[in-house]
């Protein structure tokens, strides 16, 4: 069975430093791994995702993580954070369910940005 | 591109009403789309899965008699709450999936925020 562990419920930085949300997964075979941003009253953005190509991966906003097969990790970092980054964010990872692969969604890491 | 929108964004009923909530794919045909279920502070719960023309797939512990899920069209599903009460409030989230799609992508309505009295 597929599960993702999102391993900081809330994670509080300064404006300007960097960034890093946790996340590590498990799979019996080889994920779709996503990153999502909610902020306050606003629908789910995808920020990036990792889908068997290049293991670092760029997304929106200045974000990336890197795919590490190894260490079943997909952290989320980003080298200086912004007072707009303040946000709730989800590590997401695919099931295996045929056509109708589900998402299985992390917890949730809540971002704090202080200025 | 890639846009589903929600309606209504939010709504405020009385215990035992019907409330129906809208999910679009405004610019690609979704074959298949999925709803969820958000609490405050919470991560997003799978409710029910819908494929076009076909009758939806329900997670473990959601009843169906009670979310109607009605996927008539390429571009339309609706999830209706039937005799709401006020522990189905919650936000209810859409996403949709395009038929093109092979890496799983969904992309997600902005979310319908519903009160029962």
């Amino acid at each position: 069975a597929q599960s993702v562990t999102q391993l900081d419920s809330h994670v509080s930085v300064s404006e300007g430093t960097p960034v890093l949300l946790r996340c590590n997964y498990s799979s019996s075979y080889s994920p779709s791994l996503f990153w999502y941003v909610q902020h306050p009253n606003k629908g789910l953005q995808l920020l990036l995702k990792y889908t068997s190509a290049a293991t670092l991966v760029k997304g929106i906003n200045g974000f990336e993580a890197e795919f590490k097969k190894s260490e079943t990790s997909f952290h989320l970092t980003k080298p200086s954070a912004h007072m707009s980054d303040a946000a709730e964010y989800f590590c997401v990872v695919t099931s295996n369910a045929g056509n109708n692969r589900k998402l299985i969604w992390g917890l949730g890491t809540s971002l704090a940005v202080n200025p | 591109g890639a846009v589903v929108s929600q309606h209504p964004s939010w709504v405020i009923c009385k215990s035992g009403t019907s409330v129906k909530i809208e999910c679009r794919s405004l610019d690609f045909q979704a074959t298949t789309m999925f709803w969820y279920r958000q609490f405050p502070k919470q991560s997003l719960m799978l409710m029910a899965t819908s494929n076009e023309g076909s009758k939806a797939t329900y997670e473990q512990g959601v009843e169906k008699d009670k979310f109607l899920i009605n996927h008539a069209s390429l571009t339309l599903s609706t999830l209706t709450v039937t005799s709401a009460h006020p522990e189905d409030s919650s936000f209810y989230i859409c996403s949709a999936r395009e038929w093109e799609n092979s890496y799983n992508e969904q992309f997600f309505g902005p979310g319908t925020r519903l009160t029962v009295l």
